[in-house]
């Protein structure tokens, strides 16, 4: 099965600077790859996701970066803001072809102090 | 539009006991997702229902657990008995195609097993 690996657990920056999150993924036919963010008493909720065949994508202070042969992909957030703190999430879809199911990483907790 | 709605957000039951999660998905999606959230680990797939139709269960964890989708609109997730390690938070989601498709979490039902 799909392994994903997510790194780091915790991450902590000061207000205006970058935060970088990484994720690390098994299964060379996976072609969706999304981020969630989950707030205190919500469920993860989709932020970005990159599709295989490109290797960038950006949204206003959030873009995710895309590697295939290395099988790795990652989230940059910039500008960070307090609101920003949270639990992020990467995902993969399972099995392959599987794309319906999610194998997600441990999360990051970050931290965003004003 | 409403989001994907669960209930109840927490329940605190004793060992051996049943307890039945609801989840409501967005109108007109036909896939619905059970995951979960074990304390420290990362987000799992329970299974996955196609209408009214279990389209996938592999990720159930044992034959306490019963998933039910009768209508193809509204899911119940059952347990019974339930037992100390199942502790944890149980997610549901929603997709309106299988695929390459955005699953939208709801909040969670926060599950305790004492």
């Amino acid at each position: 099965g799909e392994n994903v690996e997510q790194h780091p657990s915790t991450l902590s920056v000061q207000e205006g600077d970058s935060a970088v999150i990484k994720c690390t993924y098994s299964d060379s036919a996976s072609n969706y790859f999304p981020w969630y963010k989950q707030e205190l008493g919500k469920g993860p909720q989709l932020i970005i996701d990159i599709r295989s065949n490109v290797g960038e994508k950006k949204d206003q202070r959030i873009a995710v970066t895309l590697n295939k042969t290395a099988k790795h992909f990652s989230l940059h957030i910039t500008e960070t803001q307090p609101e920003d703190s949270a639990v992020y999430f990467c995902a993969v879809p399972l099995g392959g072809g599987s794309n319906y199911k999610l194998t997600f990483g441990k999360g990051t907790l970050l931290t965003v102090n004003p | 539009e409403a989001g994907v709605t669960q209930f109840p957000s927490h329940s605190v039951i004793e060992k051996g006991q049943t307890v039945t999660l609801r989840c409501d998905p967005i109108s007109g999606h036909d896939n619905l997702y059970w995951y979960r959230r074990v304390m420290g680990k990362e987000i799992k797939f329970l299974l996955h229902f196609v209408k009214e139709s279990k389209q996938d269960e592999s990720g159930m964890p044992n034959n306490r657990f019963l998933a039910e989708r009768t209508g193809g609109t509204y899911s119940t997730l059952k347990v019974q008995p339930a037992e100390l390690e199942d502790s944890g938070v149980y997610f549901c989601a929603s997709s309106q195609w299988q695929g390459l498709n955005i699953q939208y979490f709801g909040a969670g039902t926060r599950l305790s097993v004492l």
